[in-house]
């Protein structure tokens, strides 16, 4: 089974600008979330998508927010971007219960200069 | 708020060696805690998921132990290789939450 795939990769934006981010989950899988990672805040929660609706959210600005298709797959967006948003965007899926397993995918590494 | 904290923040230890990494969480409500492993630069993988009701899980040289009531869990890693060199998260799911609460991990350095 394929793992979590997740492009692009590597993206440089510059402040001001828009990025979308898109997240492919393992088949079958229903749930996405996402997590920001910077070396000073580590790990935090962005939000949580479970066939197509957003059920959680972390405690990120309004500039951040997401979507998800009906085959589960997963966009998030940052609009107006900050040089404090360079990080790495990582998603997880799950089958969708709390008692699930998270997978990762490789991450997207935003820079903005 | 839930908080995850993990000690030591770095170990280096020589190639062979039996090692334990800790993790301890401030709220004790959790459904379940899973490890993590994570390179440089790349995403995290998945080592070991431990249900709140579980007192350990197993896979290969891994042992994660839970003690949900004191809020800790331990990762024993059995006759360290340098390929076992990476970052190890623990991350907690409390009831009803469905994200994932992360330490700040331990960075583990098996030298050759």
């Amino acid at each position: 089974k394929a793992g979590v795939t997740q492009t692009p990769r590597y993206l440089i934006k510059t402040r001001g600008q828009q990025v979308t981010l898109s997240c492919s989950p393992i088949s079958g899988h229903r749930s996405v979330s996402w997590y920001q990672q910077t070396p000073g805040q580590g790990l935090q929660f962005l939000f949580e998508y479970f066939s197509e609706t957003q059920r959680n959210k972390g405690n990120f600005p309004g500039r951040f927010s997401g979507r998800q298709f009906s085959n589960s797959r997963s966009e998030m967006n940052v609009s107006t971007l900050e040089l404090g948003d360079s990080a790495l965007y990582l998603c997880a899926s799950s089958l969708g219960g709390e008692a699930y397993e998270q997978y990762f995918g490789p991450g997207t590494r935003l820079t903005v200069t | 708020k839930q908080e995850v904290t993990q000690i030591p923040a770095a170990l280096s230890v020589p190639e062979g060696e039996n090692l334990v990494l800790n993790c301890s969480f401030t709220d004790s409500a959790i459904y379940n805690l899973q490890w993590f492993r994570q390179d440089p630069g790349k995403g995290l993988t998945s080592l070991l998921l431990i249900q709140s009701s579980q007192r350990e899980q197993t896979s290969g040289r891994l042992n994660a132990s839970l003690d949900k009531s004191s809020g800790r869990s331990t990762l024993y890693i059995a006759a360290s290789q340098p390929g076992d060199s990476a970052t190890y998260l623990c991350a907690v799911r409390g009831p009803g939450a469905n994200n994932l609460f992360f330490g700040t991990g331990t960075r583990l350095t098996v030298i050759p």
